[in-house]
C-alpha cells in the first residue's frame, strides 16, 4: 500500500518568515494530494489540495508543490502569521473514489511572534 | 449547518465493555470513514463505506466493526475494547466527485482504561 512520509516533524519560524514541509510518497499511482491543518484540539480542515496534472497550486500565502518523477510534495507557507501555528498533514489518495488517503505523520508548526 | 457529528466527544471505559460512537452527516456524502490519530503516527484508517451496506477495511480494522445501514450514520463500534485501542478518533464524510475534499468531525477522545 501507500506510505507517506512527512518532515519535519515540528518547525519553528519567526512571524513573516516562510515555512516549508515536505512529504515523498511510494506508490506511483496516487494521483491527488491534499494537505490538512489542524489547530489544538480541533479537527483536521483542507486547506489546499493539488492532482498529478499539475506542478504547483497557490492560494494566497499558501502554495503547494509537486513532482511526480521524484514523488514528493510541499508545502510552502510565506508571510507567516502566529495564527498558522497548527499541526499540518500530507496525504496521498488514488482518487479512485474510494478516499483511501494516506496520512503523514504530521508537522507541528509554531510561529513565533 | 454542513457537518459531521461526532458522539460523545470524550469517553472512558474499562477494558471489555462494548462501546458505539456515533458519527452522523447532513450532506448527503456517500462516502465516510473512521480515522484513529495517535502521536507520531498521523491519521489511520480504519474502516470506510462507499455507500449504504457497503463497508471495507483501511488499514487497521482490528478490533474494530461498523456498519451503514443509512447513508447518514456510520457507527464505529468496539466490542471488546483495550488499552491500545485508547486514541482520538473522527470520522469524516465526502461526497464521490473526484477530489472532493474530506469533512472531519470534531473528534472523539477514547481511553480504555
Amino acid at each position: 500500500g501507500e506510505n507517506v512520509e512527512q518532515h519535519p516533524s515540528t518547525l519553528s519560524v519567526q512571524e513573516g518568515d516562510s515555512a516549508v514541509i515536505k512529504c515523498t510518497y511510494s506508490d506511483s499511482a496516487s494521483n491527488y494530494f491534499p494537505w490538512y491543518k489542524q489547530e489544538l484540539g480541533k479537527r483536521p480542515q483542507l486547506i489546499i489540495d493539488i492532482r498529478s496534472n499539475v506542478g504547483e497550486k497557490k492560494d494566497q500565502r499558501i502554495a503547494v508543490t509537486l513532482n511526480k518523477t521524484a514523488k514528493h510534495f510541499s508545502l510552502h507557507i510565506t508571510e507567516t502569521q502566529p495564527e498558522d501555528s497548527a499541526v499540518y498533514f500530507c496525504a496521498a489518495d488514488m482518487d479512485t473514489g474510494r478516499r483511501a488517503l494516506t496520512f503523514g505523520s504530521g508537522t507541528r508548526l509554531q510561529v513565533q511572534p | 449547518e454542513a457537518q459531521v457529528t461526532q458522539n460523545p466527544r470524550y469517553l472512558i471505559t474499562v477494558t471489555g465493555k462494548k462501546l458505539t460512537v456515533t458519527c452522523s452527516q447532513n450532506m448527503n456524502h456517500e462516502y465516510m470513514s473512521w480515522y484513529r490519530q495517535d502521536p507520531g503516527l498521523g491519521l489511520r484508517q480504519i474502516y470506510y463505506s462507499m455507500n449504504v451496506e457497503v463497508t471495507d477495511k483501511g488499514d487497521v480494522p482490528e478490533g474494530y466493526k461498523v456498519s451503514r445501514k443509512e447513508k447518514r450514520n456510520f457507527p464505529l463500534i468496539l466490542e471488546s475494547p483495550s488499552p491500545n485501542q485508547t486514541s482520538l478518533y473522527f470520522c469524516a464524510s465526502s461526497s464521490r466527485d473526484r477530489g472532493s475534499p474530506l469533512h472531519f468531525g470534531n473528534g472523539t477522545r477514547l481511553t480504555v482504561t
